[in-house]
């Protein structure tokens, strides 16, 4: 059990750039999960899958958002069209049961 | 909708010094409710939790005592060290196994 896992650690992208994250989850978790977390503020949900159904979005998740988790294994999360407000770190969570989350250390996305 | 309202640091306090980190929620039903922390350069992890009213969590000297009536999850540790510098978030179980994070605390504990 090597913990959750996310890729790339750190990204500086131009404004108008397209951005695409990676978690791998605990192997046996079937439940993963997407947050944002922004300077002096607690991580904000973003969108959550079942195996590879993706079961609720969040309202933050604009239309330049996107979320997969084909096979139900690692997730990709995309920004399209990258505006500066996207400069964030993007957490990835997943659990086995309810609220057991384990938490990845994050993609800190930077966009100039 | 479901909410979590905490302290607002930085917390300074010397070691060995009583710790206390208010935290008070809004939601629907009874909802699990969970403190976690975030060591300076690591992950989020969770520290202690409680699934229902008058449950008490407890992990490494840290205590949170579910109170229903006040809907309060307080944060307390009798007696801090430098190694719990910190951020320390108050969270609630949602719906969907989704849980809702409050704003973070920074605590600071000087030697």
């Amino acid at each position: 059990d090597t913990g959750v896992s996310q890729d790339p650690r750190h990204k500086i992208t131009k404004r108008g750039q397209n951005v695409t994250f990676r978690c791998d989850p605990i192997s046996e978790h079937n439940r993963l999960y997407w947050y944002r977390q922004t300077l002096g503020q607690g991580p904000e949900f973003l969108t959550y899958f079942q195996n590879e159904a993706q079961l609720e979005k969040s309202r933050l998740l604009s239309d330049r958002f996107s979320a997969e988790r084909p096979k139900g294994s690692f997730s990709t999360l995309e920004i399209q069209r990258t505006e500066q407000g996207d400069s964030a770190m993007y957490l990835c969570a997943s659990s086995l049961e309810d609220y057991g989350y384990t938490f990845g250390s994050g993609t800190r996305l930077t966009v100039v | 909708g479901d909410s979590v309202t905490q302290m607002e640091g930085p917390v300074t306090l010397s070691e060995e010094a009583f710790l206390t980190i208010n935290c008070t929620y809004t939601a629907t039903g009874y909802p699990s409710l969970f403190w976690y922390v975030q060591y300076p350069g690591e992950g989020l992890q969770l520290l202690l939790k409680a699934t229902k009213a008058d449950d008490k969590g407890s992990n490494k000297g840290f205590e949170a005592t579910y109170r229903k009536e006040t809907t309060s999850f307080h944060l307390e540790k009798g007696s801090v060290q430098v190694s719990d510098s910190a951020v320390y978030f108050c969270a609630l179980g949602s719906s969907a196994s989704k849980i809702i994070f409050g704003s973070g605390t920074r605590l600071s504990i000087r030697p």
